[in-house]
């Protein structure tokens, strides 16, 4: 399974936009990235996902690096309800692969 | 709500006892997985059902651990002679599955079940 790298945390500021990024060097051509998210005590959540194109959905964006190599998902105005381990994972196969994710704290 | 659903929410068992975790996936999603989470960490994969075949196990999955999906419907994940190492987050998700697109599709989790051997 392609490996991804995240920070361990991130903080920022409520109504601020938030960039969380991702590194997958070893991504394949087929690999899609999907992000999740877990808010505490809770089963994860879809965020987004793409192939190679940026992605935009109602909760977030997703920018994918030309060579695919790393993606960052924007928060454009984080709130409160935002603070949550988020999960950056390259989908190539049935099964979804979590790493340790980034916990995200919004401070108010 | 027709989100996955997971029975029972909490579980609380004397080590050495069996215990058996309901997962009812979204109607018409044909693949299930089954996943464990310990505090800390991010969700562990476990187990994958397409319809009712089970098509992939992880070495997570040691011979005290059984899912079946019988029907291609429900699920149940059975933990025999449950060791304290067993306790965790057990979560179930489910996906539509095939087509050309078909690792672009999300997965839907249900709150998971969390188990505490004694």
């Amino acid at each position: 399974d392609a490996k991804t790298t995240q920070p361990n945390s991130m903080e920022s500021n409520e109504e601020e936009p938030v960039h969380l990024p991702c590194n997958h060097s070893t991504i394949s051509g087929t690999d899609y990235i999907h992000w999740y998210r877990q808010l505490p005590s809770q089963g994860p959540e879809y965020v987004i996902h793409g192939l190679t194109s940026n992605v935009n959905n109602r909760m977030a964006s997703l920018a994918i690096a030309e060579d695919r190599k790393s993606s960052t998902l924007i928060l454009h105005r984080a709130t409160l309800r935002d603070a949550a381990v988020y999960y950056c994972i390259l989908r190539g196969a049935q099964k979804l692969v979590f790493g340790q994710g980034t916990r995200l704290t919004i401070n108010p | 709500d027709t989100g996955v659903s997971q029975d029972p929410r909490h579980k609380i068992t004397k080590r050495g006892q069996n215990v058996t975790f309901r997962c009812d996936p979204i109607s018409e999603h044909n693949r299930l997985y089954w996943y464990r989470q310990t505090l800390g960490q991010g969700p562990e994969f476990l187990t994958y059902f397409q319809n009712e075949a089970q098509l992939e196990k992880s070495r997570l999955l040691s011979d005290r651990f059984s899912a079946e999906r019988p029907k291609g419907s429900f699920s149940t994940l059975e933990i025999q002679r449950t060791e304290q190492g067993d306790s965790a987050m057990y979560l179930c998700a489910s996906s539509p599955g095939g087509g050309r697109r078909k690792w672009g599709t999300e997965a839907f989790f249900g709150q998971g079940t969390r188990l505490t051997v004694v």
